[in-house]
């Protein structure tokens, strides 16, 4: 079955460090892969997707992920977090039996000032 | 551009009592269409999808019904509603001839509250 696991239920961030939320999958095949940020009480926005090609994307807001297919990985990452990218964020797999999204359960970033 | 509407933002309603949330798409033809329910602000469940009019798949059993009765048209509804109803109701669409866009878009939610 395809399923994409998000290990953090939470990370935590100083303004202007580095971020990382971490997502891991399991397909068979080639994946194709989401991410998705969640403010509060509002709907998902899409990020970013990797399809083909080079393993780091690069989507909206300064986001990127790189995907690593050895690790069967792709981590959300940015260079400097800002408060305002405090949100919740979902990893998703398209499953092509279904060709459904299958969403993983979600990490809350928290950047403090 | 395309957008989706989804109405109403907020709704509170008494248990036993009907439901009926909207969602329209503009800017695009013969989307694929879908209705999510997040509960305590978590995880997504995907409820119904639609591939066309009429066209509605379901993907757990519940008290809940959705129906497409134009192209750009999803609509959620129940005839008695439970307390375990509440939650924030998401709709999503994505295009039909994808060329590899897979991505969904989200609508703006609306948060049921039943009391």
């Amino acid at each position: 079955a395809q399923s994409v696991a998000q290990p953090e239920d939470q990370v935590n961030v100083a303004e202007g460090n580095p971020l990382t939320v971490k997502c891991t999958y399991s397909v068979s095949g080639n994946p194709y892969l989401f991410w998705y940020v969640q403010y509060p009480n509002r709907g998902l926005q899409f990020l970013l997707k990797y399809i083909t090609g080079d393993n780091l994307v690069k989507g909206s807001y300064g986001f990127e992920a790189e995907f690593n297919k050895s690790q069967t990985s792709f981590h959300l990452k940015k260079p400097s977090a800002l408060v305002s990218d405090s949100a919740l964020y979902f990893c998703a797999v398209r499953d092509r039996n279904t060709d459904k999204l299958i969403f993983g359960t979600g990490t809350r970033l928290q950047v403090f000032p | 551009s395309q957008t989706i509407h989804q109405w109403p933002a907020t709704l509170v309603q008494p248990v036993g009592s009907p439901l009926s949330l909207e969602c329209t798409v503009e800017g695009t033809s013969n989307p694929n269409l879908y209705w999510y329910r997040q509960a305590a602000g978590r995880g997504l469940q995907l409820l119904f999808y639609s591939v066309g009019i009429g066209q509605i798949s379901s993907e757990v059993p519940q008290n809940l019904s959705a129906s497409r009765p134009q192209d750009r048209q999803f609509i959620l509804s129940s005839k008695k509603l439970l307390l375990s109803d509440s939650g924030f109701y998401l709709c999503a669409w994505r295009f039909t001839n994808t060329g590899g866009a897979y991505e969904q878009y989200f609508g703006p939610g609306t948060r049921l509250t039943v009391t």
